[in-house]
């Protein structure tokens, strides 16, 4: 149980256009899901965190304008990455926790490469 | 501030080896301390959760211990399998993870 999926699992893209990552939680109901960015070598950071029908709350210096999230419904959220730049390029990884339960079980990532 | 160390930052070892792992913490409104196992280029892969000193948790050749202060993983005699980078991730009051920078284990047969 407890199966997160991501998709795409990678993606190349051109500067400035926007790229929309998908994050399901197959087996159970996820009332709150979380969008992580990882650099090389580096450990995960948290941009931000939604619940299903609310609106997304951004860590700071995360530009929610640039990264746009929506969890319409208890199995999906989306990350867009609008105007996407070569900095962007990293590896971004969801998870998803169920309601009044305090584990969050994390997808397999998307690499997002920019050029 | 909340602040999560682990040490040591990599670790190299021989089959059988057993050897700890330390996640030291301070993190206010702990709600819980999860640890997390990762594989090049994978999401984290959930091992454990602790919530109070004094507690353990086991799983194969794994296992996890709390105090007020610090988490210890332990590694009974590793196998090759055993080889990813293990993430120590406290939780705030407000439920998000503190990710530690991991440490990187590599058991050679």
């Amino acid at each position: 149980g407890a199966v997160v999926s991501q998709h795409p699992s990678w993606v190349i893209c051109k500067s400035g256009t926007s790229v929309k990552i998908e994050c399901r939680s197959l087996d159970f109901q996820a009332t709150t899901m979380f969008w992580y960015r990882q650099f090389p070598k580096q450990s995960l950071m948290l941009m931000a965190t939604s619940n299903e029908g609310s609106k997304a709350t951004y860590e700071q210096g995360v530009e929610k304008d640039k990264f746009l999230i929506n969890h319409a419904s208890l199995t999906l959220s989306t990350l867009t990455v609008t105007s996407a730049h070569p900095e962007d390029s990293s590896f971004y990884i969801c998870s998803a926790r169920s309601e009044n339960q305090e584990t969050q079980y994390f997808g397999p990532g998307t690499r997002l490469l920019v050029l | 501030e909340d602040q999560v160390t682990q040490s040591p930052e990599a670790l190299r070892l021989q089959e059988g080896e057993s050897s700890s792992l330390n996640c030291s913490y301070t993190v206010s409104g702990l709600r819980g301390l999860f640890w997390y196992r990762q594989d090049p280029g994978k999401g984290p892969e959930f091992l454990f959760t602790l919530y109070s000193a004094g507690e353990e948790k086991e799983k194969e050749r794994l296992k996890a211990t709390l105090t007020k202060k610090e988490s210890f993983l332990h590694i009974t005699a590793p196998k090759p399998e055993d080889s990813a980078t293990y993430l120590c991730a406290p939780t705030d009051s407000w439920g998000k993870l503190q990710f530690g920078a991991g440490t990187q284990v590599v058991v050679t047969p």
